[in-house]
């Protein structure tokens, strides 16, 4: 069975530091793929990142870059010079069984990381 | 402005009672999910609707029930047989040519 684990449950840093969320998956499926998620406190999820298992390149997007290591099961997280507004709920998610492209997804998600910037 | 729209944004029941929660999508995604969230938790698929009049049982579907008569509605009914009601419920939907799924403000219910 798929699983995600995220092992940090709250971190909390100070305004202009970089921090790295851990996100750690098990599944058996050859083809999947890696999501992030923003939960802020209004409670709507936000599409950060989608990552197929065969892309193994690192992305960045802004301030947020992915690294995606198929040896060691993770998809990690970071966030270079951080600032308040990315406080939030940070979730890593798996899709369960091939990703069917029109078809409906089932994510798996982690338990998700609290993330505190402080000014 | 396309969007999922998840409503009331709060909703308290007495125990025993059945409540429903709604959930439209103007966006004309065929897919729709209902997850459930507890307090630092991640997110539990409860049912998934992959296209009108079709549902699927997800991994915590047990004192649920769905409909999906409409491509933009898949309304969710607590049933009094759920023994712990009280979460923080998330609506989705998916897709287009990305296939993403989106999500809803979310609706949290309190069952006193």
């Amino acid at each position: 069975a798929q699983k995600v684990t995220q092992a940090q449950t709250e971190i909390s840093v100070v305004e202009k530091e970089d921090v790295t969320l851990d996100c750690v998956y098990e599944t058996r499926d050859t083809t999947y793929y890696l999501f992030w998620y923003k939960q802020p406190p209004s409670g709507e999820l936000v599409f950060l990142i989608r990552r197929n298992s065969f892309d193994e390149q690192n992305e960045i997007s802004g301030r947020y870059s992915w690294n995606f290591q198929k040896s060691t099961s993770s998809f990690n997280f970071t966030i270079t010079a951080s600032q308040v507004v990315d406080s939030a709920v940070y979730f890593c998610a798996l899709s369960e069984a091939p990703y069917i492209i029109q078809g409906a997804q089932k994510l798996v998600f982690g338990q998700g990381t609290r993330l505190t910037i402080n000014p | 402005d396309g969007g999922i729209t998840q409503s009331p944004k709060y909703l308290f029941r007495k125990e025993g009672q059945n409540v429903t929660l709604s959930c439209e999508q103007n966006l004309n995604h065929d897919a729709m999910y209902w997850y459930r969230q507890d307090p630092g938790q991640g997110l539990r698929l409860i049912y998934y609707s992959q296209i009108v009049n079709d549902f699927q049982k997800g991994d915590i579907a047990e004192g649920y029930s769905v409909s999906r008569e409409k491509k933009e509605s898949f309304p969710l009914t607590v049933t009094s047989a759920q023994k712990n009601p009280t979460a923080f419920y998330l609506c989705a939907s998916s897709g287009g040519a990305r296939n993403e799924q989106f999500f809803g403000p979310g609706t949290r219910l309190t069952v006193l």
